[in-house]
């Protein structure tokens, strides 16, 4: 579980806050993936980046913008969020964009907007 | 897109017995993959089975497909307390690069 490490675990902001999430994978890996797990709901692919290059934005609002600085690291900053915002949000990563890649987990932080 | 759904959404059984989960989903998929989720924390990668493939093994795991129906299962033999998750599903929808969970099954063992 350590190849996928995400900061902070937990986090409450209020809708006026500016934070962003971390991820950082240990593993060599070429692709990123940013998750939002709701109560109830599917898990919900958000942004994909290969080889620090965004490829996929899965219809995101703005008030979530990711960053990829290079291939180890992933961000999302988050601007004005909504009390809907409040989820699990889960980072991943895998060898490449082949489907046949296993994508390996963080543990994911806890939002709660207040 | 939503793509896999998972049936039941909830199992309770007792430590022993076989815990089987389904996952229907809609469009041509090239491969599918179970993933297994502890309470808040990560999805961790169980199996995967291609669309060519029927059936495959991983321990106590046993993965089938049915392109035909559109579905696949998962049996988990012998189950423990220690199985106690969430279990989701994975297509691709025919594409290499994303794929879509499901909303996922709790299985709860009772020691």
């Amino acid at each position: 579980e350590t190849g996928v490490t995400q900061t902070p675990r937990h986090l409450v902001m209020g809708m006026t806050n500016k934070k962003s999430l971390k991820c950082e994978q240990h593993l060599g890996h070429n692709a990123m993936y940013w998750y939002k797990q709701s109560a109830k709901k599917p898990l919900e692919l958000m942004f994909v980046y290969n080889f620090k290059e965004q490829t996929e934005n899965n219809s995101v609002p703005s008030r979530f913008s990711p960053e990829c600085p290079n291939s180890s690291h992933l961000f999302l900053h988050l601007h004005t969020l909504q009390p809907e915002d409040s989820a699990l949000y889960l980072c991943a990563s895998s060898q490449s964009l082949d489907y046949t890649d296993t994508q390996y987990f963080g543990p994911g932080t806890r939002l709660t907007v207040l | 897109s939503q793509q896999g759904e998972e049936d039941p959404q909830a199992l309770s059984i007792q430590e022993g017995e076989n815990a089987t989960m389904n996952c229907s989903y809609k469009t041509s998929i090239n491969n599918l993959q179970w993933y297994r989720q502890n309470s808040g924390r990560g999805l961790v990668h169980l199996i995967l089975i291609r669309s060519n493939e029927r059936e495959k093994h991983s321990g106590r795991l046993r993965v089938t497909l049915d392109t035909s129906k559109k579905s696949s299962s998962l049996l988990i033999t012998a189950s423990r307390a220690a199985d106690t998750a969430s279990y989701f599903c994975a297509t691709d929808e025919g594409n290499f690069n994303k794929f879509y969970f499901g909303s996922g099954t709790k299985l709860n063992v009772k020691p």
